[in-house]
């Protein structure tokens, strides 16, 4: 069966860098895109952008253009999100998601805070 | 952007009822929707995708209509374990966009 499994809770100070890693198994790792959305508490859904782990190409949401890398690594089957200069209104659970978002990993807490 | 326009925000319904939340594109987006269940500290669950089709493993009592503009998720008898945060997705255009969310509690 499809899984998604992402990578620990983080603190982050602000101004730092988060990486999210999205371990996938149960089907072609490079034949569905991999999207990243993420959900501030108590707030609704956000899409940020995906990554096509096929040619690594990826398409960011404009609010996170330059703060935003997706990436993958095709041999361990994993992707990964990285955001940089941490605000804490990035505090939030990332969650990646495959294809149109039929299938989601538990999602990862990050908090950004002094 | 394609705004979502998801209503109600929330509603207060019975085990048994009928209940319906609506979503609202601001541009066509042919049939390039889904419908998500969120329960609290748990990953959205995809239930409707292209609009009406049904996601494996969803009970039947759940269904989607609509196309270009307008959509609507059913649940036709609704049951204690439904009470959760919906919402739809756009999946036409980038930026994706999802609806703000409907809220289904206990009456």
């Amino acid at each position: 069966q499809v899984q998604l499994v992402q990578s620990g809770a983080e603190v982050k100070k602000p101004g730092a860098s988060v990486k999210v890693s999205c371990k996938a198994s149960g089907y072609t790792f490079t034949g569905y895109q991999l999207h990243w959305v993420r959900q501030a508490p108590g707030q609704g859904l956000e899409w940020m952008g995906w990554i096509n782990p096929n040619s690594g190409g990826a398409n960011y949401a404009e609010k996170f253009q330059g703060r935003v890398t997706m990436t993958r690594d095709t041999p361990i089957t994993t992707a990964y999100m990285e955001l940089s200069s941490l605000r804490s209104d990035d505090t939030a659970v990332y969650y990646c998601a495959r294809g149109n978002l039929a299938d989601w990993g538990q999602g990862t807490l990050v908090t950004v805070s002094s | 952007d394609i705004q979502m326009t998801q209503s109600p925000s929330s509603l207060s319904a019975s085990v048994g009822d009928r209940v319906t939340i609506t979503c609202r594109a601001s541009q066509v987006i042919r049939n390039d929707l889904g419908w998500f269940q969120q329960k609290p500290g748990k990953a959205p669950k995809r239930l409707i995708y292209t609009a009406s089709s049904l996601q494996s493993g969803v009970p039947s009592r759940f269904s989607g209509s609509g196309s270009g503009t307008e959509f609507t998720l059913t649940i036709s008898s609704l049951q204690p374990e439904d009470f959760a945060t919906y919402y739809c997705l756009q999946h036409n255009t980038y930026p994706w966009t999802f609806g703000q969310g409907t809220k289904v509690e206990i009456k």
